[in-house]
């Protein structure tokens, strides 16, 4: 079953314009980890958030998480047209030594030039 | 470092046929995760090894087994293929240090049953 859950489904912005996504999951998490993939290649690793972390950067990504109500977000500020992709949202629920990682069904980003 | 490398990238088979798919995780990684996507159930959890051991299975059927040998190095079989196992199955190295760790995919096996 699916433990996170991305809001928007899809999103189309112009190139400059600030891009964000959300990720909703269910239980209580020992990380949350933000995924590009473009159309149907690997996953490409961008951030990850600990649990008692509220806030990181790299550089033009922000993300938030907010385990009182179990979401997430993902901010890319300045958007180019190579951004468009889609963006997942991971779980680690297990750690330790039962590494299983859950996602989401993912946002699609389209950015326009 | 050079990153996940998993062969082949693509492969047609036939239902029926039975399909190994092979991943080296980034050299020191001694975690090797499978999962596969479809877009009907979305990215979803195969199994886990670690130091050789399967420590972690997800929902699927006992026609998807796998390993891990000694160098780290992974494989996945699919015996009896069926049409729905047509998907891109991903692989994922992590050096696992502690509970907070990055998880690291390769380019995936996009895997086509006619």
């Amino acid at each position: 079953s699916q433990q996170g859950e991305e809001d928007p489904q899809a999103l189309s912005i112009q190139e400059g314009e600030n891009a964000t996504m959300n990720c909703s999951y269910k239980t209580s998490i020992n990380n949350l980890q933000w995924y590009r993939q473009n159309s149907g290649r690997g996953l490409v690793h961008l951030i990850l958030i600990r649990s008692n972390e509220r806030e990181k950067h790299s550089g033009r990504l922000r993300v938030t998480l907010d385990t009182s109500k179990k979401s997430s977000s993902l901010l890319i500020t300045a958007s180019r047209a190579a951004d468009t992709a889609s963006y997942f949202c991971a779980t680690d629920a297990d750690g330790g030594s039962n590494y299983k990682l859950t996602f989401g069904k993912g946002t699609l980003l389209t950015v326009n030039p | 470092k050079a990153g996940v490398t998993q062969t082949p990238r693509y492969l047609i088979k036939t239902r029926g046929q039975q399909v190994t798919l092979s991943c080296s995780p980034i050299s020191g990684h001694r975690s090797v995760s499978w999962y596969q996507q479809t877009p009907g159930q979305g990215l979803q959890f195969l199994f886990e090894y670690f130091s050789e051991t399967q420590r972690n299975k997800g929902n699927f059927p006992g026609r998807f087994s796998g390993r891990q040998f000694s160098n780290s190095r992974s494989e996945m079989n699919v015996s009896t293929l069926e049409l729905g196992d047509s998907a891109l199955y991903l692989c994922a190295s992590s050096f696992l240090q502690g509970a907070n760790t990055e998880a690291f995919f390769g380019q995936g096996t996009r895997l086509t049953v006619v």
